[in-house]
């Protein structure tokens, strides 16, 4: 089955850009999308097809996916984007096609 | 306003069964792929069931296969998670979820992105 790697843990101060990998298989070749999830809520779509946004989510938000690597780029970053972020492929030749990476711990220091 | 609304999580013995609901309302419901996802306590997401607008086509998590049956009624706008045979593994919050669809003039298609996401029910599997 289709595997995808993140860091456990991204660091950054305030106001600095966060980056947040997502490693697999010649993913470049697939759409990934990317949640943030606080402590105790449901996860909540961020960025969707690589690097499009829906509704809502600010412009501070966005992607790029190439080769082996999907990035999440938060720019000028908050305090309130201090999260779990998730990586989420779907893997349509597979008979279980739903994947999510491990998940990062971004920490806004 | 678009809301998912999960139930019927609870504390059930290993071996035992339980039925999840979702709820789902301010949608047409019968136009979404539906899934159920899931988040063990401290870990991250799991992705467990999807099926399909009509129900034709329904796949599992590797793990699940032969013990949860997901259904939907889309009459009642409603998604169901059945789960037989639990184990202390399958502890975790479940949510149900949407899958985004986009529409040009001629078709619709579902990049499977989780757009809309419920409060999640706690399902606890120990003796």
């Amino acid at each position: 089955s289709y595997v995808l790697t993140q860091p456990p843990s991204v660091s950054v101060a305030p106001g600095q850009t966060a980056r947040i990998t997502c490693g697999g298989n010649n993913i470049g070749s697939k759409s990934v999308h990317w949640y943030q999830q606080k402590p105790g809520q449901a996860p909540v779509l961020v960025v969707y097809d690589d690097s499009d946004r829906p509704s809502g989510i600010p412009e501070r938000f966005s992607g790029s996916n190439s080769g082996n690597t999907a990035t999440l780029t938060i720019s000028r970053v908050e305090a309130g984007d201090e999260a779990d972020y998730y990586c989420q492929v779907w893997d349509s030749s597979s008979d279980h096609p739903g994947v999510f990476g491990g998940g990062t711990k971004l920490t806004v220091l | 306003e678009v809301q998912l609304v999960e139930s019927g999580g609870g504390l059930v013995q290993p071996g035992g069964s339980l039925r999840l609901s979702c709820a789902a309302s301010g949608f047409t419901f019968s136009s979404y792929w539906m899934s159920w996802v899931r988040q063990a306590p401290g870990k991250g997401l799991e992705w467990v069931a999807n099926i399909k607008q009509d129900g034709s086509e329904k796949y599992y998590v590797d793990s699940v296969k032969g013990r949860f049956t997901i259904s939907r009624d889309n009459a009642k706008n409603s998604l169901y998670l059945q789960m037989n045979s639990l184990r202390a593994e399958d502890t975790a919050v479940y949510y149900c979820a949407r899958a985004a669809i986009y529409c040009s003039s001629t078709s619709c298609y579902s990049n499977h992105a989780f757009d809309i996401w419920g409060q999640g029910t706690m399902v606890t599997v120990s003796s």
